[in-house]
């Protein structure tokens, strides 16, 4: 199985810095077919479901707002927020749909306006 | 507009059965996966399986195969997922999701089913 491991579990932004959060997989998730990355980001707010948000590793979503961005490869990707929000209160979610036997998700990161 | 509308909350007891649906709304309904994700704030998001609405296909977690039953009845878009014997342990929020192939993301999500399982 693929293990994701995002970093850190919480964290604290003033609006309008910068936000990075991490994940690492224990196994690369590099699709030689294609040569993507099999690696999605979600946003979770409370009572709602995920919202895919970056997938290919650094592929906005329709509707996604550019300050979101992804980057990475093989086993380390990162989710970049430039400039945060308010609405950007969350919990995000990486998961690698590289093992179609098991997917898996992060654990989940916490971001919190500061 | 794609949705993926799922039914209410349940509350059952330890042994009892239950089927939940998630109906597809705003697509071709055959033409991708359906994917069912448990959620607890204890483990967060995992993986039970996935169903191909066009044949049926079912792949299962590990962790789930032989706990859950996942089914397709694409004639009314919709996917099941069923327990033929909850424990407490089954308490969760479920989505399902789409995808477009077994190796891509979920792009859409259904809005949840809370299953509350308690003697």
């Amino acid at each position: 199985d693929i293990v994701m491991t995002q970093s850190p579990d919480s964290l604290a932004v003033s609006l309008g810095e910068r936000a990075t959060i991490n994940c690492k997989s224990s196994q690369s998730v590099l699709y030689r077919s294609n040569n993507k990355n099999c690696l999605a980001w979600y946003q979770q707010k409370p009572g709602q479901p995920p919202r895919l948000i970056i997938f290919w590793a650094s592929i906005r979503e329709s509707g996604v707002p550019d300050r979101f961005s992804g980057s990475g490869s093989g086993t380390d990707f990162t989710l970049t927020i430039s400039s945060l929000q308010a609405e950007d209160a969350a919990v995000y979610y990486c998961q690698q749909y590289y093992d179609t036997a098991m997917y898996s998700f992060g654990q989940g990161t916490k971001l919190e306006i500061k | 507009e794609v949705q993926l509308v799922q039914s209410g909350a349940e509350v059952k007891k330890p042994g009892e059965s239950l089927k939940i649906s998630c109906e597809g709304f705003g697509y071709r309904f055959s033409n991708f996966w359906i994917a069912w994700v448990r959620q607890t704030p204890e483990k967060g998001l995992e993986w039970l399986g996935i169903i191909s609405p066009s044949d049926s296909e079912t792949r299962y977690s590990p962790s789930f195969q032989g706990q859950v039953t996942i089914s397709v009845d694409k004639s009314i878009n919709t996917a099941f997922l069923q327990w033929s014997g909850l424990k407490a342990s089954d308490t969760a929020m479920y989505y399902c999701a789409r995808h477009v192939a077994k190796r891509s993301p979920f792009d859409y999500w259904g809005q949840g089913t809370q299953v509350t399982v308690s003697s």
